[in-house]
């Protein structure tokens, strides 16, 4: 059974204070690993997919790595817009209908 | 370009009321559909998917159907609603393999 594990649960940064995200997984083949930013009462909005160790992405103040057991979501001199939930999922090659598996999140809080 | 349209927002029933959610997709044609509900504060949990019309997976028994009359609407259902049903309904669409996007979800209370 695919699993996969956010830590921590919760995160408060004062503006500019850089920090990173964790998201620990097992799986069986991994097809890909993908990161959502989830604002209150709003649905995931896409923020990367890593597809293979060593894989690294950029957008903004966000940088995503992989590594075969865990990924890192850092986050770079953040800004009080960067407060929301971050989610980290799992693909498995042989998962039927390309079911992604979730972890709990990590809620970010960034004071200004 | 793509775009998930989901309804209600917001929806309050009592307990034991029929209900009904709707998730349609524009610009696109087969694709999967995903319903999820999550918790407060908590992760996704998969409800069900489906990858053509007609074809529904489950992955949670519980009180809830859902059903894919066309191919880019995806409806969930429940016949007699229960407290344990309330939470945040989410519907995602992808291609075969790839990246789900959401929409903007429905928030369930039942009373």
């Amino acid at each position: 059974e695919d699993q996969v594990t956010q830590s921590p649960e919760a995160l408060r940064l004062q503006e500019g204070e850089s920090s990173s995200l964790n998201c620990s997984y097992t799986v069986s083949g991994l097809r890909g690993l993908f990161w959502y930013r989830q604002d209150p009462g709003k649905g995931p909005e896409f923020l990367f997919t890593l597809y293979s160790a060593g894989e690294e992405k950029e957008k903004e103040r966000l940088k995503a790595t992989l590594t075969k057991k865990e990924s890192f979501l850092h986050i770079t001199a953040p800004k009080p817009e960067d407060s929301a939930t971050y989610l980290c999922a799992v693909q498995a090659w042989e998962t039927s209908g390309s079911r992604l598996t979730f972890g709990e999140g990590t809620q970010l809080t960034v004071n200004p | 370009s793509q775009t998930i349209h989901q309804w209600p927002a917001t929806l309050v029933q009592p307990v034991g009321s029929p209900l009904s959610l709707e998730c349609t997709v524009e610009g696109t044609s087969n694709p999967n559909l995903y319903w999820y509900r999550q918790a407060a504060g908590r992760g996704l949990q998969l409800l069900f998917y489906s990858v053509g019309i007609g074809q529904i997976s489950s992955e949670v028994p519980q009180n809830l159907s859902a059903s894919r009359p066309q191919d880019r609407q995806f409806i969930l259902s429940s016949k007699k609603l229960l407290l344990s049903d309330s939470g945040f309904y989410l519907c995602a669409w992808s291609h075969p393999g790839n990246i789900q996007y959401f929409g903007a979800g429905t928030r369930l209370s039942v009373l």
